[in-house]
C-alpha cells in the first residue's frame, strides 16, 4: 500500500522560504513521477511541480522561480522549496504520485502552511 | 497555459438523482482529461483518467465522456457519499491545469 505523508511547519513569514518534506512508504522512489501540489483554503488545485528518478525536475512556470524539489533517496523522501512566500501562498500543499500517464493516483493527506508575520 | 472551466459552480441535488458535471477546455486536450472527487478536509481521489476511464475501485455509476475541449462527468443516480466537489484536470500540455471545481451538495 503507497502512502504518502508531508511534514514540515505550518506557519512561515513573509520573504522567507516554506519546506515541507514528502515521506513515502510502500513504493520506491524510482520509476514513478513524484509531485507537489497545492490549494489554497476555499479554491481550486495549482499543480507545483515533479522531481522524477532522483534529478529530472519540472516546474509550472508560474512558479518556476521559487521552486526547488529536491529527493532523498535513503530516507525514501521528496521535498518542496518555495522562497520568498507572501500570504498568496497560503495554502495546503499535497504531494503526490503519478505515473508517465500524469494521474494523481496517490496523494498525501495535506500539509496546511500559512504565511504570516 | 490550457485554461478549465467547469459548470456550474454548485449543483443542489438530491440522492437517487442524476448529476451532471460539464468541463470546457480553452483549447483541445484531446482525450487527456482527468476527473478528481475530494470530500472536505481529504485530499483529491482519482475518479477517471482520459475521458472515461474509470480508476480501480470507482463504482460503475460515474461515468466519463468527452474529446477535445468539452467533458462531461455523469453521476447516474447520487449516494450519500457523492456529495463533494469535483475537479477536472488536462494532461495534454504543460502546466498541468486542474478546474476550479464544482460543488455537488444536497438539496
Amino acid at each position: 500500500q503507497v502512502q504518502l505523508q508531508e511534514s514540515g511547519p505550518g506557519l512561515v513569514k513573509p520573504s522567507e522560504t516554506l519546506s515541507l518534506t514528502c515521506t513515502v512508504s510502500g513504493a520506491s522512489l524510482n520509476n514513478y513521477y513524484w509531485n507537489w501540489i497545492r490549494q489554497p483554503p476555499g479554491k481550486g488545485l495549482e499543480w507545483i511541480g515533479y522531481i522524477y528518478n532522483g534529478g529530472s525536475t519540472h516546474y509550472n512556470p508560474s512558479l518556476e522561480s521559487r521552486v526547488t524539489i529536491s529527493v532523498d533517496t535513503s530516507k525514501n523522501q521528496f521535498s518542496l522549496s518555495l522562497s520568498s512566500v507572501t500570504a498568496a501562498d497560503t495554502a495546503v500543499y499535497y504531494c503526490a504520485r503519478s505515473s508517465g500517464g500524469w494521474a494523481f493516483s496517490f496523494w498525501g493527506q495535506g500539509s496546511l502552511v500559512s504565511v504570516s508575520s | 497555459e490550457i485554461v478549465l472551466t467547469q459548470s456550474p459552480a454548485t449543483l443542489s441535488l438530491s440522492p437517487g438523482e442524476r448529476a451532471t458535471l460539464s468541463c470546457r477546455a480553452s483549447q483541445g486536450v484531446g482525450s487527456y482529461l482527468l476527473w478528481y472527487q475530494q470530500k472536505s478536509g481529504q485530499a483529491p481521489r482519482l475518479l477517471i483518467w482520459d475521458a472515461f476511464n474509470r480508476a480501480t475501485g470507482v463504482p460503475a455509476r460515474f461515468s466519463g465522456t468527452g474529446s477535445g475541449t468539452d467533458f462531461t462527468l455523469t453521476i447516474s443516480s447520487l449516494e450519500p457519499e457523492d456529495f463533494a466537489v469535483y475537479y477536472c484536470q488536462q494532461r495534454s500540455t504543460w502546466p498541468l491545469t486542474f478546474g476550479g471545481g464544482t460543488n455537488v451538495e444536497i438539496k
